[in-house]
C-alpha cells in the first residue's frame, strides 16, 4: 500500500475556530485529493491537486481551502469552523500513470 | 459527468457469489470503471478496473456489456470479511486534473454465516 497518513486522527473543536488537517503521502504522486464521508453521501470530493501549488475545486469547496507547498503534503483548513463540517476527512494520492487513488485512514473531526 | 446508481443494500451467504450491478447511462468515451471497496473505519480501497467486455484479477471480475450503460462487479464465493461497501465509479482513467471521480453512496454487502 501507498503510504499516506493524516493528522490528527481525531479532532474535536469548536465553532469558529480555525482547524488545519495534513495528509502526507511517500509515493512522490502527483495528485491529491481531500473528500469528506457523512452518513448517507458516501464520499464527496471536496479539493484536489495536480501538482505543487495547483488546486482546484471538488463538489464541496465551501468553507474549506487547501494549499500544496510540497509534493508529499496536502493541507486541508477550515477557516472557520461549523458543526455542519463535523464529517470524516480523507486524502487520497494517485500518481500520473496510475489509475487508482491511495486513501489514507481518515480524520475524524467534531466541531462542537 | 456521468453518474452512477447502484443498490444501497445487499445480502448474502459465506460461499455465494454475490452480484452488484451499477448504472452509468451518460458513460463517456474517455471513462472508465474503477470499483472501491470500503471497510468501516478505513479508506476505499481499489478493487478493479475496466473499460469494456471482462476484467479478472484476484479479487474479482468486472463485466462490462458492449454498449458500456452498465456494469457487475462480481465476487465469487465470499466470505466475512467481505461485507463492506462497495463504490462504483465511472471517469477518465488518470489522475484528478478532471476532479471528476464520484463517489456515489455505494452498495453495502452483508455476508452473513
Amino acid at each position: 500500500d501507498a503510504g499516506i497518513t493524516q493528522s490528527p486522527r481525531h479532532k474535536v473543536t469548536e465553532t469558529g475556530t480555525p482547524v488545519t488537517l495534513r495528509c502526507h503521502q511517500t509515493e512522490n504522486h502527483r495528485y491529491m485529493y481531500w473528500y469528506r464521508q457523512d452518513p448517507g453521501h458516501g464520499l464527496r470530493l471536496i479539493h484536489y491537486s495536480y501538482g505543487v501549488k495547483d488546486t482546484d475545486k471538488g463538489e464541496v469547496s465551501d468553507g474549506y481551502s487547501v494549499s500544496r507547498s510540497k509534493t508529499e503534503d496536502f493541507l486541508l483548513t477550515l477557516e472557520s469552523a461549523t458543526s455542519s463540517q463535523t464529517s470524516v476527512y480523507f486524502c487520497a494520492s494517485q500518481g500520473v500513470l496510475s489509475y487508482e487513488q491511495y486513501f489514507g485512514p481518515g480524520t475524524r473531526l467534531t466541531v462542537t | 459527468l456521468a453518474k452512477t446508481t447502484q443498490p444501497i443494500s445487499m445480502d448474502s451467504y459465506e460461499g455465494q457469489e454475490v452480484n452488484i450491478t451499477c448504472s452509468h447511462n451518460n458513460i463517456a468515451t474517455n471513462d472508465y470503471i474503477t470499483w472501491y471497496q470500503q471497510f468501516p473505519s478505513q479508506g476505499p480501497r481499489f478493487i478493479i478496473q475496466g473499460y469494456k467486455t471482462k476484467v479478472t484479477n484476484e479479487v474479482a471480475s468486472l463485466f462490462i456489456p458492449a454498449d458500456r450503460k452498465s456494469s457487475t462487479l462480481s465476487l465469487p464465493r465470499v466470505s466475512l470479511s467481505d461485507t463492506a461497501v462497495y463504490y462504483c465509479l465511472v471517469g477518465v482513467r488518470n489522475g484528478g486534473s478532471q476532479g471528476n471521480l464520484i463517489f456515489g453512496k455505494g452498495t453495502k454487502l452483508s455476508v452473513k454465516p
